[in-house]
């Protein structure tokens, strides 16, 4: 199957600085990615979707100018947690498909920590 | 908008049991796809089963099967002979069809399986 990867896989910062988190398609194109964040125990919550080339869509309630998303290529999509505060603290997992893909690939996570 | 609901928070099973997972949907979608996903501890989704919802066949891989009742938005999934790492969470998602993989996945709030030795 298509393998998505995700770096860092776990990134601890302190409160106040940005952390950018790529998401890479490494043997397909991916003209859609989908940025989630799960908190423990809990499911996937969806915070944008990104279009290679476009601005991102972002899901109610999800703070575009904290979470810059940027999909400039077919094959890279990056979050950038701007400011962060431990409340950010979260695993983020970024997911990757598009029209003509009959499903989406999920990366590993990045799990972040806010100190 | 689509809704994904899944009753049972946590399951439990015993190894080489079977054992059943719940789910329905809401939509007024036709045509669309049905999702079951699995995260495990390393929590990496991956993909157990997709149904298409105008096949009325159920889908099966291997040990897992589900039960797709369309008129009653239904779609459990049937894990057959469990094994110690059938022990995850699992997820039900629907997806509409229209942009294939350019759609959203909607997800139900997940079950967490057991598989007791």
């Amino acid at each position: 199957g298509a393998v998505v990867s995700q770096h860092p896989s776990r990134v601890i910062c302190k409160s106040g600085t940005s952390v950018k988190i790529e998401c890479r398609s490494l043997d397909f194109q991916a003209t859609t990615m989908f940025w989630y964040r799960q908190f423990p125990k809990k499911s996937l919550m969806l915070m944008a979707t990104s279009n290679e080339g476009s601005k991102a869509t972002y899901e109610q309630g999800v703070e575009k100018d904290k979470f810059l998303i940027n999909h400039a290529s077919l094959t890279l999509s990056t979050l950038t947690v701007t400011s962060a505060h431990p409340e950010d603290s979260s695993f983020y997992i970024c997911s990757a498909g598009g029209p003509r893909l009959a499903e989406q690939y999920f990366g590993p996570g990045t799990r972040l920590t806010v100190t | 908008a689509q809704t994904v609901t899944q009753s049972q928070p946590e399951m439990s099973v015993q190894e080489a049991e079977t054992v059943t997972l719940s789910c329905t949907y809401d939509t007024s979608e036709s045509d669309y796809y049905l999702f079951w996903y699995k995260q495990p501890p390393s929590r990496q989704m991956i993909l157990v089963i997709r149904q298409e919802a105008y096949k009325q066949q159920n889908a099966t891989e291997n040990r897992f099967s589900v039960n797709f009742q369309k008129a009653a938005k239904s779609f459990s999934l049937k894990i057959s002979d469990s094994q110690l790492g059938d022990a995850a969470m699992y997820f039900c998602a629907y997806r509409r069809k229209t942009q294939g993989g350019s759609e959203k996945l909607v997800f139900g709030k997940g079950t967490k399986l057991t598989v007791n030795p």
